[in-house]
């Protein structure tokens, strides 16, 4: 089975712009997790998407939403972009959503805002 | 809240040697899961070993195993036998049993490995 895969790598916008990324999981898997990794933060969990339904959020300002489509793609999304948003951005997925599965991460998608 | 310590934010080791990571974590949950991620320089997590809380004995895979305190909340990394390929960051993880995949995530550990 292929992994999961992220797109785009690599993005480099201003402040102030808006930036969509994208994250495709594992064939059959349908719950995809983002989280945010940063030098200063750590990796800290931005929200959970399960059956297009968003099901847990972390504590992230109301710039950062994401949607799930009905084939489990996931994106999210990141308004008036600021400096504090550059990160790398991680997905991951598993099957059922259960804390108890594993969660298989992508590659990441890193993000630099100038 | 729950939180994740690690309180080694660097470790090296001697090829071939073996080295601990340690991990405390914080919850008043009983059914809980472990984790240890491992994140090479290509940024790729990738899982090393997880644990169930309801398990009492250690998880094991291949040169790594676990050394797991419920009572204590402490959940170490033992890496045997060290190699070159295992320099990496490695993250101490947890996630509660029900559904909502929301990983806690510790600090970090940098293993850097010596030949």
């Amino acid at each position: 089975k292929a992994g999961v895969t992220q797109t785009p790598r690599y993005l480099i916008k201003t402040r102030g712009q808006q930036v969509t990324l994208s994250c495709s999981p594992i064939s059959g898997h349908r719950s995809v997790s983002w989280y945010q990794q940063t030098p200063g933060q750590g990796l800290q969990f931005l929200f959970e998407y399960f059956s297009e339904t968003q099901r847990n959020k972390g504590n992230f300002p109301g710039r950062f939403s994401g949607r799930q489509f009905s084939n489990s793609r996931s994106e999210m999304n990141v308004s008036t972009l600021e400096l504090g948003d550059s990160a790398l951005y991680l997905c991951a997925s598993s099957y059922a959503g259960l804390g108890r599965e594993t969660q298989y991460f992508g590659p990441g998608t890193r993000l630099l805002v100038l | 809240a729950q939180t994740v310590t690690q309180s080694q934010p660097e470790m090296s080791v001697q090829e071939a040697e073996t080295v601990t990571l340690s991990c405390t974590y914080d919850t008043s949950e009983s059914d809980y899961y472990l984790f240890w991620y491992k994140q090479p320089p290509s940024r790729q997590m990738i899982l090393v070993i997880r644990q169930e809380a309801y398990k009492q004995q250690n998880a094991t895979e291949n040169r790594f195993s676990v050394n797991f305190q419920k009572a204590a909340k402490s959940f170490s990394l033992k890496i045997s036998d060290s190699q070159l390929g295992d320099a990496a960051m490695y993250f101490c993880a947890y996630s509660l049993g029900e559904y909502g995949n929301k990983l806690v995530f510790g600090a970090g550990t940098i293993l850097r490995v010596k030949s």
